[in-house]
């Protein structure tokens, strides 16, 4: 079956310093990356995705590239702030017969000081 | 961006009631709608998966009778937790994902279940 494996955490950094969760996966056929930030008390936010090889997601300063002959999908930031601090799951989805689940990693808490 | 709301945030109430979290997408058509339950400091765990129109698929080891997922509409499904009992605190989330193969699921904020 399918399954995502991600840093564990926590980690903490300085502001401004540089960022990488490592993530890796199994997973059959053709899936899609995903990564979620999630702030305390709340739901999950999707950060970025990428949907098939060599693909690059990016948002809000964060980049992942979807890399088949690794099966990894690294998440990476140049400068992080404080308000970056949260937890980050990366995630995988199949396609059709499974619905579209997410097979979440076990998530990653960042802590990032001033 | 998609959005999805869920409501209520928090809810505090007595062992024995039973209790029902909305999950609504508000600018989109939500085909499949996903629940989740979180425990302190952990990955999310799905309970089931539900499509429009159709019953919910609950995953290994979640009792459908207690745990009753309705998705009426393409903007709306519904958890009740029945008869709550103090083990059924926990933090649940859901999420939607419209029509498309590569359309991400989006979350909602998730609600906070504490039974006394």
């Amino acid at each position: 079956g399918n399954s995502v494996t991600q840093m564990e955490g926590p980690v903490t950094l300085s502001e401004e310093a540089f960022l990488t969760i490592n993530c890796t996966y199994t997973a059959t056929g053709y899936p899609s990356l995903f990564w979620y930030v999630q702030y305390p008390g709340e739901g999950l936010q999707l950060l970025l995705k990428a949907t098939k090889a060599d693909d690059k997601g990016s948002n809000k300063g964060f980049e992942a590239t979807y890399r088949k002959e690794t099966t990894s999908f690294h998440l990476e930031k140049g400068s992080v702030q404080v308000s970056d601090s949260a937890v980050y799951f990366c995630a995988l989805s199949g396609s059709g017969g499974s619905n579209y689940k997410l097979t979440f990693g076990k998530g990653t808490l960042l802590t990032v000081n001033p | 961006g998609a959005v999805v709301s869920q409501h209520p945030s928090r809810v505090i109430c007595k062992s024995g009631t039973s209790v029902k979290i909305e999950c609504r997408s508000l600018d989109f058509q939500a085909t499949t709608m996903f629940w989740y339950r979180q425990f302190p400091k952990q990955s999310l765990m799905l309970m089931a998966t539900s499509n429009e129109g159709s019953k919910a698929t609950y995953e290994q080891g979640v009792e459908k009778d207690k745990f009753l997922i309705n998705h009426a509409s393409l903007t709306l499904s519904t958890l009740t937790v029945t008869s709550a009992h103090p083990e059924d605190s926990s933090f649940y989330i859901c999420s939607a994902r419209g029509r498309g193969r590569y359309q991400p699921q989006h979350f909602g904020d998730g609600t906070r279940l504490s039974i006394l």
